[in-house]
């Protein structure tokens, strides 16, 4: 069926490097698509969105990369920071307009660890 | 309030007893969503609703599971003759509007139901 899914389910990296996370989706119907963090005992957090008009976005520290031949997504973390250690989720909306908006289909998480 | 704010943060029920769930969206946001993840990793989709309306229930067991949103009043989602395997953490979000205009999902931190 159709999901959304992460190459790398766990990702160590020191201090100040810079992380990629990555994430496949399988529907080109999917117009929008979210970056969130999630600690221990906390729900997610948003980091950042892309919707499918644009092939890049960028925030404080984060860039996210969106792929529409290949359905890649991916979320680049710059200097990465040992608070940023966490799990990370993608999660697309497929469509809006219709009632299937705001239904998001998350990606299974990629965990990523800073070693200080 | 500025933040999703779900009531209990963990809630213990016998198998076959009744829980309830709350969440107060986030002030000014139409827009309310019900979420379970299930080991720490799969989030499911159960039911979301545009103000005190049903927008999408596709997600829901319908045979135990209801949810309601009324005015001036948190969200609620209440499950009957609970089962073991609903135990899980279930999460709340709420967005802005609306239908076209993607906005982000902002999570509360979720309440833990461990069914005994």
């Amino acid at each position: 069926g159709e999901s959304v899914g992460l190459h790398l389910p766990t990702l160590s990296v020191q201090e100040g490097d810079n992380s990629i996370i990555n994430c496949a989706y399988s529907n080109s119907a999917s117009d929008y698509f979210i970056w969130y963090k999630q600690e221990s005992g906390k729900g997610p957090q948003f980091i950042i969105d892309i919707r499918s008009n644009m092939d890049k976005r960028q925030g404080q520290r984060v860039t996210v990369l969106l792929n529409k031949t290949v359905k890649h997504l991916s979320l680049q973390i710059a200097a990465t920071q040992p608070g940023d250690s966490a799990v990370y989720f993608c999660a697309e909306n497929r469509g809006a307009g219709g009632t299937s908006y705001g239904k998001l289909t998350f990606g299974q998480g990629t965990i990523l660890t800073v070693h200080p | 309030g500025e933040e999703v704010a779900q009531t209990p943060k963990h809630l213990v029920r016998g198998e076959g007893q009744k829980a309830k769930l709350y969440c107060a969206p986030i002030k000014g946001h139409s827009y309310v969503f019900w979420y379970q993840q299930v080991l720490k990793n799969e989030f499911k989709f159960l039911i979301s609703f545009q103000n005190e309306n049903v927008f999408d229930e596709t997600g829901m067991p319908k045979e135990r599971f209801s949810a309601k949103c009324l005015p001036n009043s948190p969200c609620s989602l209440e499950i009957q003759a609970t089962k073991l395997e609903d135990s899980a953490v279930y999460f709340c979000a709420s967005s802005q509007f609306g239908q076209g205009a993607e906005q982000p999902q902002h999570f509360g931190d979720g309440t833990r139901l461990s069914i005994l």
